[in-house]
């Protein structure tokens, strides 16, 4: 199996701060890895997918690059409904992996 | 619309068997597939498996081969998730996804399935 590790598990921002979550494949997924957001409760929302394209209707602060083995998503400019946990996903093998997800909290 | 209905709640003893269903609506359901993603109370999501309702061809994580059951009715656009023989473990939200092809992200998620297996 192909294994994705995130960093950091967790991270603590404030409102308008710049965000950048990583992860890792454990081989090259080339360019299939997708990026999910998830708040409490809820089912997750494809946010970022081929690691740089943006999901329709996902706001433009949000964005993916990387290819290979190392990939980020970055939020440019945090807003208070950005609070959530946030999972990348490789597709590249059809055996699909989740990352171990990243909590987003309030500073 | 794209949609994903899942079936509500269910309370099941170990040993009993279950199926919990992914009602498809506002697309062509025999053109994209299902899959299944786990989540176990405070934890990340788990892969299960995927199906293609047009054919019925089916993949497994090899975590839940064995394990757990994927089928698909098309005539009634509804792919099913099933156990013959549950445990405690198998407690967890369980969430229907769609993806366009092999490959392809999950685009749509259905609203989550809570499965609670206790004595």
């Amino acid at each position: 199996d192909i294994q994705m590790t995130q960093s950091p598990s967790s991270l603590s921002a404030s409102v308008g701060d710049r965000v950048t979550i990583a992860c890792r494949a454990s081989q090259s997924i080339s360019t299939y890895l997708n990026w999910y957001q998830q708040k409490p409760g809820k089912a997750p929302k494809l946010l970022i997918y081929a690691a740089s394209s943006l999901q329709s209707g996902v706001p433009s602060r949000f964005s993916g690059s990387g290819s290979g083995t190392a990939f980020t998503l970055t939020i440019s400019s945090l807003q208070p409904e950005d609070f959530a946990t946030y999972y990348c996903q490789q597709s590249f093998s059809t055996l699909y992996t989740f990352g171990q997800g990243t909590q987003l909290e309030i500073k | 619309e794209v949609q994903l209905v899942q079936s509500g709640a269910e309370v099941k003893k170990p040993g009993e068997s279950l199926k919990i269903s992914c009602k498809g609506s506002g697309y062509s359901f025999t053109s994209y597939w299902i899959g299944w993603v786990r989540q176990m109370p405070g934890k990340g999501l788990e892969y299960m498996g995927i199906i293609y309702p047009g054919d019925s061809d089916t993949r497994y994580s090899p975590s839940f081969q064995g394990q757990v059951t994927i089928s698909a009715d098309k005539s009634i656009s509804t792919a099913y998730l099933q156990w013959s023989s549950l445990k405690a473990s198998d407690s967890a939200m369980y969430y229907c996804a769609r993806q366009d092809e092999v490959g392809a992200p999950f685009d749509f998620w259905g609203q989550g399935s809570l499965v609670t297996v206790s004595s």
